[in-house]
Formats: C-alpha cells, sequence, structure tokens
C-alpha cells in the first residue's frame, strides 16, 4: 500500500498564483522528503523536512510537517510556467523510499 | 560530478527476450536502488543494494527479474522473458549511505530507462 498519499491528483493555476499540494503518510516518519519529476525525466529531490521540524522554507518552497495528522504540505508561491511537473512525497520505510501517487501541477503561462 | 547516470535511455524488447538495465551511481555513493515507475503512478521500490550485497529484494517479482550491483561496474537489472506488464520506465537511484536515522540523506535519481515491451 502507498505509505504517502498527494492530493490534488491534479492541480492547474495561473503564472503567479501559488500552488498548494499535500501528502498523508500512515506510518511513523524520521523525515519526509518532497520530489519534482518533469515528464519524461528522473526525480529531482526538492526538499527534506525532519519529524522534529514544522516547517521549512527553501527558494519558492515551504514545507510543513504535522506529525499529529501524518500530512505534510508543499507550497510554490509566485509559480511560474516551468513549475510544470508531478511532485511527490516520499517517506522512508526499512532502508527505501515510499513515494504517493503524486500531484501533476500545470502552470499555465 | 557526474549524477546517476542510467543506459539504454531507452529500449524495446519483443515478449520473451531479456532487458538488461544499467546503472551507475554517483561518485563515492555505495548504495543503489531500483525503482518501477507505471504511467501515472509514483515509483514503487524494487530493490536496494550495496557493494556485491542485496540488502531489500522485498519489491522485485520473485521470477524473471534479478539485480546485482559487483565490485566494479554498474549495477545491473535484469529482466528475463520480458512481457507487456513490464513496459515501465525504471529508475535507479544512489546514495552515500542508508536512509535510516533522522538525518537520513536523500537518493539522487538517474534519468530513468524506459522499457517497451511490443
Amino acid at each position: 500500500s502507498q505509505q504517502g498519499e498527494e492530493d490534488p491528483q491534479a492541480l492547474s493555476i495561473q503564472e503567479g498564483e501559488n500552488a498548494t499540494m499535500n501528502c498523508s503518510y500512515k506510518t511513523s516518519i524520521n523525515n519526509l522528503q518532497w520530489y519534482r519529476q518533469n515528464s519524461g525525466r528522473g526525480l529531482v529531490h526538492l526538499i527534506l523536512i525532519r519529524s522534529n521540524e514544522r516547517e521549512k522554507h527553501s527558494g519558492r518552497l515551504r514545507v510543513t510537517l504535522d506529525t499529529s495528522k501524518k500530512s505534510s504540505s508543499l507550497l510554490i508561491t509566485a509559480s511560474r510556467a516551468a513549475d510544470t511537473a508531478s511532485y511527490f512525497c516520499a517517506t522512508v520505510r526499512s532502508e527505501k523510499l515510499v513515494f504517493g501517487k503524486g500531484t501533476k501541477l500545470t502552470v499555465n503561462p | 560530478n557526474a549524477g546517476v547516470m542510467q543506459n539504454p535511455r531507452h529500449l524495446v524488447r519483443r515478449r520473451g527476450q531479456e532487458a538488461r538495465l544499467r546503472c551507475s551511481p554517483m561518485k563515492g555513493h555505495s548504495h543503489v536502488y531500483w525503482y518501477r515507475q507505471l504511467p501515472e503512478e509514483g515509483l514503487k521500490f524494487m530493490v536496494y543494494l550495496q557493494k556485491e550485497n542485496i540488502i531489500d529484494e522485498s519489491g522485485m517479482p520473485k521470477e524473471r527479474f534479478s539485480a546485482e550491483f559487483p565490485k566494479e561496474g554498474p549495477s545491473i537489472l535484469r529482466i528475463q522473458q520480458v512481457v507487456r506488464g513490464d513496459s515501465a520506465a525504471y529508475f535507479c537511484a544512489s546514495s552515500p549511505r542508508g536512509l535510516a536515522g533522522a538525518d537520513s540523506y536523500e537518493q539522487y535519481f538517474g534519468p530513468g530507462t524506459r522499457l517497451t515491451v511490443t
């Protein structure tokens, strides 16, 4: 079964708007990671948030983690057409990454 | 510092043939992971290897699939007697150490091999 479940499954916004994606997971974690995948490409690591952190920033990315609700959110501010991609959250289970099905983000120019 | 390299990028095989996918991890990385991605799906773990050892193959089908990471050379994912259901993107990732613990490191992914079985 999937450890991470992202929602929404698909999101379409205009350039300049903010995009928020959510991820829920089932078991306890040490950290949660977000990855981006451009169409037909491999995954690129975006940000890692540890279980004792509540919020983390990296450029236009803001990640929150609520361990009581077993959920995380990824916010992309001032989106650009180049942000169009699929975004996956992943948690570590027994030395391997477990991914959700992802959110497909489309940023329209 | 070259990233994770995979080849071939695209592979077409007829049903019943063998597919060999190669992965060269980043320099200094001794941990390699293989994942499979079906269209519109997330990545599913297949196997985790360290040099010359299979650590976890719980995600790999018991038959027809095998993986190795020899002392010298790339990691190889081998699929024997391919079937149409094997068509997918196969990604390799590497890390300098294992993922356990709060300070675990992210994995670095290769561009993937897209296998098409006709």
